[in-house]
């Protein structure tokens, strides 16, 4: 099934610095969903949007719902070596019968 | 509270074999979903089940089946294994429908060689 564009697909960041990830599609989502996964972990759910245009945060992310519902980003502040991992998008559209995931974006913290 | 569990962890099996796979949601929790984890393919929803019946399924073959038991518990079965079928698989419980709340076990990596 069509699955969410999200990006970059990696990066390499240095203890400290912010980081900031984003995912678009085609269709509209009712909730858009934030996953870390660490390796072999299932996906941890980060934080959830229900409202387009809603702000939320958890510690030092944040995450918006995008007005159009076709978009959603994630911002880490003040990285630290324990973010390192893979974070995922996932929307849930108006029927709510299935999640679509991104990709993926790879997170490496440098100390 | 005890997560979500699946058995096994691990699994090599050859083409043409059957597997079948277990997880236990976290107690209380009705709804349990699976989903296909590949390096190329990304995370891809597989079926859902509510209350031992199957409530949506993605779009996967034929040979990928699941079932729920009365306890909750979920097993998902694939026949006639292809190389392609090499994969993380994952199973998430919720305690109703509501997909946003469900909670991901640690998986199976199933190869097939």
């Amino acid at each position: 099934g069509q699955q969410l564009n999200q990006s970059p697909q990696s990066m390499f960041i240095q203890e400290g610095e912010d980081v900031s990830m984003n995912c678009t599609s085609s269709s509209i989502f009712n909730t858009w969903l934030w996953y870390k996964q660490d390796p072999g972990e299932g996906p941890v759910l980060l934080i959830a949007l229900y409202k387009a245009g809603e702000l939320t945060s958890n510690g030092r992310l944040t995450a918006q719902f995008g007005i159009t519902r076709k978009d959603s980003f994630l911002n880490i502040s003040a990285s630290i070596p324990s973010d390192v991992g893979i974070y995922f998008c996932a929307g849930l559209a108006d029927n709510n019968n299935d999640m679509r995931f991104g990709a993926g974006t790879r997170l490496t913290v440098k100390p | 509270k005890a997560g979500v569990t699946q058995t096994p962890r691990y699994l090599i099996k050859t083409r043409g074999q059957q597997v079948t796979l277990s997880c236990s949601p976290i107690s209380g929790h009705r709804s349990v979903s699976w989903y296909q984890q590949t390096p190329g393919q990304g995370l891809q929803f597989l079926f859902e089940y509510f209350s031992e019946t199957q409530r949506n399924k993605g779009n996967f073959p034929g040979r990928f089946s699941g079932r729920q038991f009365s306890n909750s518990r979920s097993e998902m079965n694939v026949s006639t294994l292809e190389l392609g079928d090499s994969a993380l698989y994952l199973c998430a419980s919720s305690l109703g429908l509501a997909q946003e709340t469900q909670y991901f076990g640690p998986g199976t990596r199933l190869l097939v060689l």
